[in-house]
Formats: structure tokens, sequence, C-alpha cells
């Protein structure tokens, strides 16, 4: 099975940078996804990785390390309406996904 | 474009009624279907999943069911519902093969009085 962790909450400021970190250990590896999840929706795609390296998409970037089971979301130039959960999920063998429990993200003005 | 229905978007039932979500996807053909539970500040736990019609994978016993009668509908199941199924169930979709996506249903808030 998976077992993933990522920090309970983060809060960043208005214009600033966060970086959420993710570690997994899993017996078989097909991918990490970062979702995000404003309060009372349905989670959002955001990023898939399954080499090593950084993946950047605009104000956000995911990083991977497979030796080290590590993952980071990285959120540029933070807008109030960044301000939900990120929850990273680790492909395994087949098609299931499991999903770490959500970092919730604050941002104040 | 792909989208993804599910309803109701709230639901509020007695314990020991029965329950039945449905979800349906269009605009896209033999996508592997998933039902979720995400009970208050926790992480989503996959209940169920398919991979084409007729074919189900259960993840975590309970009192829950899934059926796959066509192509693109997915329908979660209970004869009986607990007080402890009360949450925010999620229908997602994504497409057969690896590093596809799963995309989500806006959900059901189901609560059991």
């Amino acid at each position: 099975g998976q077992n993933i962790d990522q920090p309970t909450e983060m809060t960043a400021t208005e214009g600033a940078i966060v970086q959420i970190n993710c570690t997994y250990q899993t017996s078989g590896f097909n991918g990490l996804f970062w979702y995000q999840q404003h309060a009372g929706e349905a989670p959002t795609f955001l990023s898939y990785n399954v080499l090593d390296g950084l993946e950047e998409k605009g104000r956000f970037s995911s990083f991977l390390s497979r030796s080290k089971g590590y993952s980071y979301l990285l959120l540029k130039e933070l807008q109030m309406k960044d301000s939900a959960s990120y929850l990273c999920a680790v492909r395994g063998p087949g098609y299931k996904l499991s999903f770490g429990a959500g970092t919730t993200v604050t941002v104040r003005a | 474009s792909q989208t993804i229905h599910q309803w109701p978007a709230t639901l509020v039932q007695p314990v020991g009624s029965p329950l039945s979500l449905e979800c349906t996807v269009e605009g896209t053909s033999n996508p592997n279907l998933y039902w979720y539970r995400q009970a208050a500040g926790r992480g989503l736990q996959l209940l169920f999943y398919s991979v084409g019609i007729g074919q189900i994978s259960s993840e975590v016993p309970q009192n829950l069911s899934a059926s796959r009668p066509q192509d693109r509908q997915f329908i979660l199941s209970s004869k009986k519902l607990l007080l402890s199924d009360s949450g925010f169930y999620l229908c997602a979709w994504s497409r057969q093969g690896g590093g596809q996506p799963q995309h989500f249903g806006d959900g059901t808030r189901l609560s059991i009085l």
C-alpha cells in the first residue's frame, strides 16, 4: 500500500511563495498528482510527475524525487484565491490513487 | 470536452434508509470510474473503481455497493445507511492508460440523521 505524509496547515502572505512537501512510501510507483480543493468543493487537477525533476505550470510548479520518495508543490505570487487544501496523491499499481490528508493553505493580505 | 455529472448535491437521510447516488460522464468512451468518500477534515478514501461495464473493484468492506450498468454511468448504493456513512461522496473519471489524471464531479454531501 501507500503511506503519504504532508503538513496539515501552512500560512503565507499574499504575493509570497509557499512550498508544500509530500513524502510517500509505496509498494509500486506510477506517478504523483497534486490537486487543489477549495472548501466545500471537489478537487481539481493541478499537476502530474512521473519522472524526476520539476514541472512548471504558470505560478505552480511540482517537483519529484523518486529515490527519496519526495515531492513538493510550489505556489508563487500567492493570491487570496489560492487559499485552499492541496492534496498529494500517489498512483500505485493499477489505476488507483492514494491521497494524503491534504495541506490547508491560508493566504493572508 | 468531457463533463461529469453527479447528483444530488446534498442529501439528508435517516439511519436505516436506502441510498442511491448517480454519476454520469459525457464526452468520452470506456472511462475508468471511481467513488470516493471524504470525511470532514480527512483525505479521500477510495471506495470503488471500475475499468469497464459490470467490472467493480471494492476497496473497503462496508455496507455500500457500486454498479456500472452502462459505460458512462456509475451508481453508489446502500440498502441500510449507518450514521458513519455521513460524508462527502465524490465520483471521478479518468482515461485508460498511465499518467491520466482523475477528474471529479461536484460531489454529494450526505448527512445521516
